[in-house]
């Protein structure tokens, strides 16, 4: 069972700050590493794939960073919203078989 | 565009009862998944498919069972449930199942077994 980190847990962020996240995954034996957005009574929506050492992604106020030797990728939130608040998760395969390992997430709250 | 279609949202069952989590999907994607939500816990992966006919096992198996009948349909059955089976379900989708490819996900089933 792969091991799949997310940092922090829970975070506040008053609106307008902006804001980074952590997802740590092994090293050793990379394909993809997934975000997805989970806002409360709603499916889970995909950010961003990222396969490269070094990819950058954005979309909007929303980027993610790679690193794979590493065996890390941050989110960054820039003049986080009210409507920014979800729980972010992070998933990673080593492309071994058809599945995903997903860590618990990182939940944020945008106080207006 | 239905995308992924979760049945029922919320479900009340008591231990031993059985029941069937549906899951279609209208995208023509060959990959389908379940994972199950707990609190403090990442999803974990319960069965999958890569096409119909095909279904194999994830990382939390036991006490679910699956089939894939038709590429559009991918069941999951409870045959005695539990209490530790109280959670959120959810299915979840892909074209080809390929590590770098999104996931489409429903819109989740919330389980309470008594």
């Amino acid at each position: 069972i792969l091991n799949v980190e997310q940092s922090p847990q829970s975070l506040h962020v008053q609106e307008g700050d902006s804001t980074n996240f952590t997802c740590s995954f092994p090293s050793s034996n990379f394909y993809a590493l997934h975000w997805y957005r989970w806002e409360t009574a709603k499916s889970p929506e995909a950010l961003f794939v990222m396969t490269l050492n070094g990819d950058e992604k954005k979309k909007g106020r929303i980027s993610a960073t790679l690193n794979t030797k590493e065996g890390y990728s941050y989110l960054y939130i820039k003049g986080s919203q009210p409507e920014d608040s979800a729980t972010y998760l992070c998933a990673f395969s080593s492309g071994s078989a058809r599945q995903l390992t997903f860590g618990s997430g990182t939940q944020l709250t945008v106080l207006p | 565009n239905a995308g992924v279609t979760q049945t029922p949202k919320f479900q009340v069952l008591k231990t031993g009862q059985s029941m069937t989590l549906q899951c279609a999907q209208d995208m023509n994607h060959e990959y389908m998944s379940w994972y199950r939500q707990d609190p403090g816990m990442g999803l974990r992966l319960i069965h999958y498919s890569v096409g119909a006919g095909i279904t194999d096992q994830g990382e939390v198996p036991n006490g679910y069972n699956v089939s894939r009948s038709t590429t559009e349909d991918f069941p999951l059955r409870l045959l005695s449930a539990a209490p530790s089976q109280t959670s959120v379900y959810f299915c979840a989708s892909s074209y080809a199942g390929q590590p770098n490819e999104k996931l489409f996900f429903g819109s989740g089933t919330q389980l309470s077994v008594l």
